[in-house]
Formats: structure tokens, C-alpha cells, sequence
């Protein structure tokens, strides 16, 4: 069954960027599908972020157009976040999910994220 | 964007009982609305695409309807496992978005 892993640092100061890794085991990234990230803020609000799909396009957030940054290696299974110039409200758990028809069936277990000094 | 409202923040319910949780949307999405189920500590656990599609795995008593901008997912005999957050998502445009959520507590 396929499974999602995220890892990364738990603390980025502000104006730094935030990096997370998605590790995918159970099925190939370039496969079939569109692999996003989804993040969910202190308070539970979630939000959509982006998709990097099995062929390599992306779509982003308008929000965070200017910010993100979605990229995969596929000869790890793996795809990547990153988001520039963070403030304290990029502070969030963070998940890869495996999204079908932009409905999410498979979701990693999250990391949290927090942006301080 | 499409903004997702669920009325209700919290909602408190017996054991056994009935509830039902509704999802507005800001326009119409063609039944382009999944629901999510979040228990704390976890990643949220699809349970309905398509308005009213059952994923597998989850129990009947669980359902899904509506249609245009307004839809529902009702939960039957309420079991002590059904305590968590639900939350609906709508994927018609994007970005795709989702609603606050809606905490459920037995009474």
C-alpha cells in the first residue's frame, strides 16, 4: 500500500526558507497522480498548497504563488516543498498527500513546522 | 476562490444518536465535495468524493448529499470512534479549499 513520509527541520527562522521532503514507498511518484502538499495552521484551518503531478507539472496556491516551490526526484521517489521569506504564520503541521481527482485518499502523518527567532 | 462554511464549530450528540453536519459553499460545485474525518495526533481520513461516494473501508453509517452549494454528511448511531473533527473540502476549482470543521463531542 502506498505510503507518504515528510521530514524536515522543525524550526526555520523568519525570512528563511522552509524545506520539507514527501517520501512516497508503495508507489511511483511518476506513475499516476498529483502529489501535493497541504498544510493546517494552529486552530485546525487547512489549507491547500500545491501538486507536483506523475508527469511533472505543478499548480500552486495564488496565495502562495510567489513563495513555493514544488520539485520532485524521482530516482528517490521523493518530492519537495519549499516556501521563501517565512513570517510566524507559516508556523503549521505540514502534509504530503497523494491527491486523485484533487481528492485527498493518502496523507502522510505530518510534520510541525514552526517559524521563530 | 471558493470559500467553505460549516456553520457549526461544535456539535454535541449521544451515543447512538443522529447528526448531521453541513458544508455551504460560496458557489456552486457540481457535487465536487469530499468529507475528511481528523482525530487528534492524525492526518485527516477521507470518507466521501463525489458528494455522496462512500470510500471503502468506511462504515455505512456514514453519508453524504447535497447538492449546488449546500451539502450534509449525516452520521447514524453515533459510535464513541466517530469523535473527532469533519471537515468538507470542495475540489471543483482551485485552489481547492475546506471548511473550518466541525468537532464532534458525545453528550
Amino acid at each position: 500500500d502506498v505510503q507518504l513520509q515528510e521530514s524536515g527541520p522543525g524550526l526555520v527562522k523568519p525570512s528563511q526558507s522552509l524545506s520539507l521532503t514527501c517520501t512516497v514507498t508503495g508507489y511511483s511518484i511518476t506513475s499516476d497522480y498529483a502529489w501535493n502538499w497541504i498544510r493546517q495552521f494552529p486552530g485546525n484551518k487547512l489549507e491547500w498548497m500545491g501538486y507536483i503531478s506523475y508527469s511533472g507539472s505543478t499548480s500552486y496556491n495564488p496565495s502562495l504563488k510567489s513563495r513555493i516551490s514544488i520539485t520532485r526526484d524521482t530516482s528517490k521517489n521523493q518530492f519537495f516543498l519549499q516556501l521563501n521569506s517565512v513570517t510566524t504564520e507559516d508556523t503549521a503541521t505540514y502534509y504530503c498527500a497523494r491527491g486523485l481527482n484533487w481528492v485527498f485518499a493518502y496523507w502522510g502523518q505530518g510534520t510541525l513546522v514552526t517559524v521563530s527567532a | 476562490d471558493i470559500q467553505m462554511t460549516q456553520s457549526s464549530s461544535y456539535l454535541s450528540v449521544s451515543l447512538g444518536g443522529r447528526v448531521t453536519i453541513t458544508c455551504k459553499a460560496s458557489d456552486h460545485i457540481n457535487n465536487w465535495l469530499a468529507w475528511y474525518q481528523q482525530k487528534p495526533g492524525n492526518a485527516p481520513r477521507l470518507l466521501i468524493s463525489g458528494a455522496t461516494s462512500l470510500e471503502t473501508g468506511v462504515p455505512s453509517r456514514f453519508s453524504g448529499s447535497g447538492s449546488g452549494k449546500d451539502y450534509t454528511l449525516s452520521i447514524t448511531s453515533l459510535q464513541t470512534e466517530d469523535v473527532a473533527t469533519y471537515y468538507c473540502q470542495q475540489y471543483w476549482s482551485t485552489p481547492y479549499t475546506f471548511g473550518g470543521g466541525t468537532k464532534l463531542e458525545i453528550k
